[in-house]
């Protein structure tokens, strides 16, 4: 059973405009959450994190939000650029270091 | 800093024969993870060591999967006697042992192929 789900398989943009990526988790012990961003033929490359005692965490154009009680995370690219276009994974942190992602969003960005 | 990287990059092998991947760490990760990947999949966690000891197996490291650590740096995963179904991505991971969220940096990944 999938414990981090993202229902959007893909998602197109335009550039300039805001990107949301969205993440439901169904464990309520998870406190740790994290967004990679893939491109092919790379390996998951680290985006942002945020800790359950935040609800926001902002880097750059890249903000991502926590909503405890509705066990859902969103991922706001502003603005999106071309170079956005990869597959995004959330993932949750069980125990101290045991990453389950989910199965990813792949964002397009259209110039 | 390097990164980590993986070796090989790709794999073609035929079912029933052996492979060996190997993953470098970032030099001063004590931590190191096994992931596998498939399509339409996000990564699913294999097996972690600290250090040289390897301290969870998930039960999808069936007992043809055997992996090591012997000095704590690099890793090398073997897969004996390959089946279909072990075509994948096999991603290598690390990370230092600094409070309870330490972030993972990941390699480029082995892509497998048995036929």
């Amino acid at each position: 059973d999938q414990q981090v789900k993202q229902n959007s398989p893909s998602l197109s943009v335009q550039e300039g405009r805001i990107s949301i990526l969205n993440c439901d988790y169904t464990n309520s012990m998870f406190d740790y959450f994290l967004w990679y961003k893939k491109y092919p033929a790379e390996g998951p490359t680290f985006l942002i994190s945020i800790s359950s005692i935040k609800d926001k965490n902002e880097d750059g154009r890249f903000t991502v939000f926590l909503n405890k009680s509705a066990k859902h995370l969103s991922l706001h690219i502003v603005p999106s650029q071309p170079g956005d276009s990869a597959v995004y994974f959330c993932a949750a942190i069980e125990g101290t270091y045991k990453y389950i992602f989910g199965t990813g969003t792949r964002l397009k960005v259209l110039a | 800093d390097t990164g980590v990287s993986q070796d090989p990059r790709h794999k073609i092998t035929k079912r029933g024969q052996n492979v060996t991947f190997r993953c470098d760490p970032i030099s001063e990760h004590n931590r190191l993870y096994w992931y596998r990947q498939t399509l339409g999949q996000g990564p699913e966690f294999l097996t972690y060591f600290q250090n040289e000891a390897q301290l969870e197996k998930s039960r999808l490291l069936s007992d043809r999967f055997s992996a090591e650590r012997p000095k704590g740096s690099f890793s090398t995963l073997e897969i004996q006697r390959t089946e279909q179904g072990d075509s994948a991505m096999y991603l290598c991971a690390s990370s230092s042992l600094a409070g309870a969220a330490e972030t993972q940096y990941f390699g480029p990944g082995t892509r497998l192929l048995v036929l």
